[in-house]
């Protein structure tokens, strides 16, 4: 079973540029989460969608995040204009259900440097 | 609001056992998980606790009492493999999940 991709790897921008992830989940898995992780922290939850709805995005900046989830399957993230404090690795994650013991599964991440 | 209380670093020798303690506060509660993510890697799951009491798998166990919003993962038999950070993660309300802070476990020879 593929797991989750997501793109690019690696990224650096400069403050006040604007750049987009991009996460293609585990075919099937109708829960995506987006996750900011600063070095030495836990996960913390950017943005969760159940198939193509927002579920919480109760902890996204949205004056400078957005993400959209189309047609239920891949997402992206995206952020404009990028601060010194967005670096970090960003994490998407799927699950078949928001509900229950359905594991999250983890893409590898981007490392997000603003310089 | 929701938060998880972890501690930050815990210390081990080679083959011996080790319990990382975790407490939440959430409005509303699913269940508790746990993750465990090397350096530069993804989190990858471990366990998951709906219910109160112990799941066991392998080498790790998980232990979660509802009533005292308090669960821990425990790992027997310490590997050199096994340093890494360990996350507990509770599904609040909406089905939302909120990581805590992480353990860094080391496990020395």
């Amino acid at each position: 079973e593929a797991g989750v991709a997501q793109s690019p790897r690696y990224k650096i921008i400069e403050k006040r540029q604007s750049v987009a992830f991009w996460c293609n989940p585990i075919s099937g898995h109708a829960t995506l989460y987006w996750y900011q992780q600063i070095l030495g922290q836990g996960p913390k939850l950017l943005i969760q969608f159940q198939n193509n709805g927002v579920v919480d995005d109760s902890q996204l900046p949205k004056d400078r995040f957005s993400a959209e989830r189309l047609k239920g399957v891949d997402s992206t993230l995206k952020i404009q204009p990028a601060k010194l404090e967005d670096s970090a690795v960003y994490l998407c994650a799927s699950s078949l259900s928001g509900a229950g013991a359905n594991e999250a599964f983890f893409g590898q991440g981007t490392r997000l440097t603003v310089v | 609001g929701q938060s998880l209380e972890q501690p930050s670093e815990v210390t081990a020798v080679e083959g011996a056992i080790v319990q990382i303690n975790c407490t939440y506060q959430t409005s509303g509660f699913y269940g508790l998980s746990w993750y465990q993510q090397h350096d530069g890697g993804a989190p990858t799951f471990l366990s998951y606790n709906a219910l109160d009491g112990l799941e066991e798998t392998g080498r790790f166990s998980s232990f979660l009492s509802r009533s005292d919003s308090y669960g821990y993962l425990l790992l027997q038999e310490l590997q050199m493999k096994d340093s890494a950070s360990y996350f507990c993660a509770v599904e609040g309300g909406g089905f939302k999940t909120i990581f805590g802070a992480g353990t860094r476990l080391f496990v020395k020879a």
